[in-house]
């Protein structure tokens, strides 16, 4: 059974600094993974998807990478920001139509 | 460009009773889901429709009914709600190409 790790549950950093959130599967036979961003009481942000085939997409201070033989995925943000602010959660697709979620990264900017 | 709407924002409703949460895209996407989205569960999947006339069940379907008579509606009916079912519930849409899911801003259900 395929299930999503993202350590650590929670992360606080100080305005400016780079940083990684980490995502795990148990099962490399996935067709992609998608990283959402959360702010509370609100709906779910896609921000990356990186098909299977695929080590690595980028959008803006974004970068997410996919190693599947390792069942490993991160996203790196660049010189964070308090907007950067929520939650971040990994999914990944096992077939066309279910994603398997993790719990999330909670994420706190200090300015 | 609305993308997909979900009614109501919120909503208290008595045991017992019965519900339709309504979610439409205005993607055209074929396929669309519902989540209950719980503290500590993280979202879980309700039901799916990969494309209008075909539904399909997820990991939590029970007590849950969904239709999909066209592309762009997928209402979610809770036939006789129990406190259970509390949840945040989020519609979401994919389409064929590369199936990235997008989500509605979700419905916040307290059944009592």
């Amino acid at each position: 059974k395929q299930e999503v790790t993202q350590i650590p549950a929670a992360l606080s950093v100080p305005e400016g600094e780079n940083l990684v959130l980490n995502c795990s599967f148990t099962d490399s036979a996935i067709y992609n993974l998608q990283w959402f961003r959360q702010d509370p009481g609100k709906g779910l942000t896609s921000l990356l998807l990186i098909q299977s085939s695929q080590r690595e997409q980028t959008s803006g201070r974004l970068n997410a990478s996919l190693d599947k033989s390792s069942g490993r995925s991160t996203l790196y943000i660049a010189a964070s920001q308090p907007g950067d602010s929520a939650t971040y959660l990994c999914a990944v697709n096992l077939s066309n139509y279910q994603l398997i979620w993790g719990a999330g990264t909670k994420l706190i900017i200090k300015p | 460009t609305a993308g997909i709407t979900q009614a109501p924002t919120s909503q208290i409703l008595a045991a017992g009773r019965s519900m339709t949460l309504r979610c439409t895209q205005d993607m055209r996407h074929n396929a669309m889901y519902w989540y209950r989205q719980d503290l500590g569960l993280g979202l879980r999947l309700i039901h799916y429709s990969n494309t209008a006339g075909t539904t399909g069940k997820g990991e939590v379907p029970d007590g849950y009914s969904v239709s999909r008579a066209n592309t762009d509606d997928f209402p979610l009916t809770l036939a006789s709600a129990v406190p259970s079912q509390t949840s945040v519930y989020f519609c979401a849409s994919s389409d064929s190409r590369g199936f990235e899911q997008f989500f509605g801003p979700g419905t916040r259900l307290t059944v009592l």
